[in-house]
């Protein structure tokens, strides 16, 4: 298994262009996540999908936006790049039914620089 | 409003020694609380966790502590080795919030001195 993969690892955006970050799993989880990680912060929630065609907002979902059509893809779309955009994202999925237990999995990330 | 805070950034700890780290906490809706571990250039990954039933959970050289009544939990590392090197982020859920509701601290980077 592959686990939790995440494309482009890098990737500098000009202001006001738009790109997707791409994250896939293979483990058949239901719930799939967006974190952002700003130095010396911890991760803050984008967005987030419990299954196929469900997705709603976390803590900072401004200038994203996503999409869940199948279980395995949750593309993170940004649209009109702002330099506060510049960060670590990472995507994450878990499976429910474990009496909440919270483990997520996580992809290696991806920098994103917006100049 | 930094509802879980790890206020150490970093700490460094001899080879061998006792590593502690600590994260407090102000929603008292949390009830599970996980620790993560993170290398450079790679995700998260899950360390140890936590119900709110519990005041201890021991896995291996790994032992969270948690004291509801002050809203804190500590990780202890006994004894600390140099691949231990790495930030550990403190988190915690609610059941109420559903598993989607992960609140993360800052992290603190921990240094293991050979």
């Amino acid at each position: 298994n592959a686990g939790v993969t995440q494309t482009p690892k890098f990737r500098i955006l000009k202001i006001g262009q738009s790109m997707t970050l791409q994250c896939t799993q293979d483990m058949n989880h239901n719930y799939m996540y967006w974190y952002r990680q700003d130095p010396g912060m911890g991760l803050k929630l984008i967005y987030y999908s419990v299954g196929a065609g469900i997705t709603d907002k976390g803590e900072v979902p401004n200038g994203y936006n996503v999409s869940r059509s199948t279980t395995e893809d949750f593309p993170l779309r940004l649209e009109l790049a702002a330099p506060s955009q510049t960060s670590v994202y990472f995507c994450a999925s878990s499976t429910p039914g474990t009496l909440n237990t919270g483990e997520l999995f996580f992809g290696e990330g991806s920098r994103l620089t917006v100049l | 409003d930094q509802q879980v805070k790890q206020n150490s950034p970093s700490l460094s700890v001899q080879e061998g020694r006792i590593s502690i780290l600590n994260c407090d906490y102000t929603n008292s809706m949390f009830d599970y609380f996980l620790w993560y571990k993170k290398y450079p250039a790679e995700g998260p990954t899950f360390l140890i966790s936590i119900s709110s039933i519990k005041d201890k959970n021991e896995d291996g050289r790994f032992t969270v502590f948690l004291n509801k009544s002050a809203k804190h939990l500590s990780l202890h590392i006994v004894p600390s080795q140099p691949g231990d090197s790495a930030v550990y982020f403190c988190a915690a859920s609610g059941s109420n919030f559903g598993n989607e509701k992960l609140t993360f601290g800052t992290g603190t980077r921990l240094t293991i001195i050979p």
